[in-house]
């Protein structure tokens, strides 16, 4: 899947704020997302991999939705803190597509 | 656990010189994947291979080159650099299905002068 979309691309957040961001893809072919979490200098670290749509998945304070019928998915993040501060990555995958192409990412600011 | 290693960390090249980025994984990933980071634009996909003998371009492949002799490496081969390949590249892996996480290494940062 090349033509993927995520917002917005900058996020400043006031800590203790929820937020979330959503990230767009062609809805037909639809075999998986990933979502990733990434800090400047170091190595991108999984967050989810989603596969059915109507699927939820939380991991501590952050969770996402997926559905593939519309062709979105939302990353939440409740009461965020400033170690949420990081650029959040999707990766939607096309059935029968090796490639994994990842979106532009939504960079997330919190603010003290 | 080693997972996804990556050598070398750090490297600074003169514009012309060539150099190979080494990236191997231990846990017997068919799929494996090169990536840039490019400022403002996330990761972007140089190569990949979905196994041993076979590869293929992604986004941005000019200016480089890869091999899959092992399931166990795949380099990333830069011919003569460029400035505009300055910046951290990052190798990962994954079994390939559906529901498979994709394991990064830790990047490496080149400099071409």
């Amino acid at each position: 899947i090349l033509n993927v979309e995520q917002s917005p691309q900058s996020l400043h957040v006031q800590e203790g704020d929820s937020t979330n961001f959503t990230c767009s893809f062609p809805s037909s072919n639809f075999y998986a997302l990933h979502w990733y979490r990434w800090e400047t200098a170091k190595s991108p670290e999984a967050l989810f991999v989603m596969t059915l749509n109507g699927d939820e998945k939380k991991k501590g304070r952050i969770s996402a939705t997926l559905n593939t019928k519309e062709g979105y998915s939302y990353l939440y993040i409740k009461g965020s803190q400033p170690e949420d501060s990081a650029t959040y990555l999707c990766a939607p995958r096309e059935n029968r597509d090796d490639k994994i192409i990842f979106g532009k990412g939504t960079r997330l600011h919190i603010l003290p | 656990n080693a997972g996804v290693t990556q050598t070398p960390k750090f490297r600074i090249l003169k514009i012309g010189q060539s150099m190979t980025l080494q990236c191997t994984q231990d846990m017997n990933h068919n799929y494996m994947y090169w990536y840039r980071q490019d400022p403002g634009m996330g990761l972007k996909l140089i190569y990949y291979s979905v196994g041993a003998g076979i590869t293929d371009k992604g986004e941005v492949p000019n200016g480089y080159n890869v091999s899959r002799s092992t399931t166990e490496d795949f380099p990333l081969r830069l011919e003569l650099a460029a400035p505009s390949q300055t910046s951290v590249y990052f190798c990962a892996s994954t079994l390939g299905g559906p529901g498979n996480t994709i394991y990064f290494g830790e990047g490496s940062w080149l400099t071409v002068v």
